[in-house]
């Protein structure tokens, strides 16, 4: 009974290929988030959506596009991917009258940009 | 620029020694003050949390200080188990935030047998 389930949680594809993570959770949760860890653990936000509406935005390239379809489901779509793009993205879910507690982080996607 | 500075960046400790890990904010306006723990393939999970109204908050072998005048913050572990071995992040956050954490850079503890 996975509460914020993630896939794939490995990706190796090629410079310039096109690819989406996904991310849901059972938990009842209205927020959802997604993380990037770099080679060095550094956690960092890049996105955040509440009831399927975009809130938190930080400076990510536009190459990263999240979609909301509901809001038990975020995923990421990542275009023309660079080496840089390389990391493990985490996504969590919270609800936000429970804010700052009840964040859930998933177990992460794995992404090896070659 | 980092938000929430922490150190070291890696700990080793004998079994049944403390691990202490220090963190410092700047931004007044953080009024949660979480701890991460993260094992290996695994997503941070929630260790323990304090609120700038308390100085100490302690749970089972683990204690968070708070120093709201020097901004600082540390967790202790104590007893420290080798099953404690992880990385562990402090992190912050202001209420009206919409859940934005601000991480510190992690701090890899090693529990030697």
């Amino acid at each position: 009974d996975t509460a914020v389930s993630q896939t794939p949680k490995y990706l190796v594809t090629q410079m310039g290929n096109d690819k989406s993570i996904k991310c849901e959770q059972n938990l009842g949760h209205d927020t959802m988030y997604w993380y990037k860890q770099d080679s060095k653990k550094f956690l960092k936000i890049m996105f955040s959506y509440n009831n399927k509406e975009l809130i938190i935005n930080e400076t990510v390239p536009n190459r990263f596009s999240p979609k909301s379809p509901d809001k038990a489901h975020l995923n990421l779509h990542i275009n023309s991917l660079e080496l840089g793009d390389s990391a493990v993205y985490f996504c969590a879910s919270s609800r936000y009258t429970d804010l700052p507690y009840g964040y859930t982080f998933g177990s992460g996607t794995r992404l090896t940009v070659v | 620029q980092q938000q929430v500075k922490q150190s070291p960046q890696s700990l080793i400790v004998q079994k049944g020694g403390i691990s202490i890990i220090n963190c410092a904010y700047e931004n007044t306006a953080f009024d949660y003050f979480p701890w991460y723990q993260q094992f290996p393939g695994k997503g941070p999970a929630l260790l323990i949390a304090i609120r700038p109204d308390v100085s100490e908050k302690k749970e089972g072998r683990f204690t968070i200080s708070f120093n709201k005048s020097a901004k600082q913050f540390s967790l202790h572990i104590m007893d420290s188990q080798p099953g404690d071995s992880a990385t562990y992040f402090c992190a912050a956050t202001s209420t009206d935030s919409w859940g934005k954490f601000q991480f510190g850079a992690g701090t890899q503890v090693v529990v030697t047998p």
